[in-house]
């Protein structure tokens, strides 16, 4: 198995412009989260997914986050507009119901 | 607020050495994992521990839960410079749901 994928795995960008960060979740897994990571905040739950639906997205920091999983095997995480405030390691994840998580490699995020 | 935290920040060892790492949380939960972080890598699951289990062994690993005290502990003996991450623990309630992840120990075992 290839284990959760994202793309890119870098991405730098200007303020203002759009980001979309994609993720392939383990195929079978049903839930899908969505994670920020830095050094001054750690690791923040974003929003998770539970069968393609928005479960929980308390976590989402503000409008210009917005996140989709329109099928089973794929899911974005868009950022519009982006800015330098947003700059941090995004994680996606996938598991069973009350299983463990599997990360993927991240996409490190940089808005200049 | 974060339903787990860790405790130290952050431990530095001599290899061969065991290091002990803890975890709080407020609220009753269904499970409790452990993880780990390499640098600039996403997080590995370690091991899980169920609510109703109190001591689980894997390999090198121990891991307790005192559900009582609402705190967990990891134990890796015999440390390596490969231990050398960060250690994170995580909540998941009753529901499947507050997957919460605590600011994380960061290890170095010095060689």
């Amino acid at each position: 198995d290839a284990g959760v994928i994202q793309s890119p795995r870098h991405e730098v960008t200007e303020m203002g412009q759009e980001v979309t960060l994609r993720c392939k979740p383990i195929s079978g897994h049903n839930s899908l989260f969505w994670y920020r990571q830095t050094m001054m905040r750690g690791l923040e739950l974003l929003i998770y997914f539970n069968n393609n639906v928005p479960i929980d997205d308390s976590g989402m920091p503000e409008d210009r986050f917005s996140a989709k999983m329109p099928n089973a095997s794929f899911s974005t995480l868009k950022i519009q507009p982006s800015e330098p405030r947003d700059s941090a390691v995004y994680f996606c994840a996938s598991s069973l119901v009350f299983g463990t998580q599997y990360f993927g490699p991240g996409t490190r995020l940089t808005v200049l | 607020s974060q339903q787990g935290e860790e405790d130290p920040q952050a431990l530095s060892i001599q290899e061969g050495e065991n290091a002990t790492m803890n975890c709080s949380y407020k609220t009753s939960i269904n499970n409790l994992q452990w993880y780990r972080q390499n640098s600039g890598r996403g997080l590995v699951h370690l091991i899980l521990i169920r609510s109703n289990e109190r001591e689980k062994h894997s390999g090198r690993l121990r891991v307790t839960l005192d559900t009582s005290k609402k705190s967990s502990s990891l134990l890796i003996t015999a440390s390596r410079a490969a231990d050398t991450a960060s250690y994170f623990c995580a909540t998941e309630d009753n529901y499947g749901q507050n997957f919460v992840f605590g600011p994380g120990t960061r290890l170095s075992v010095l060689p």
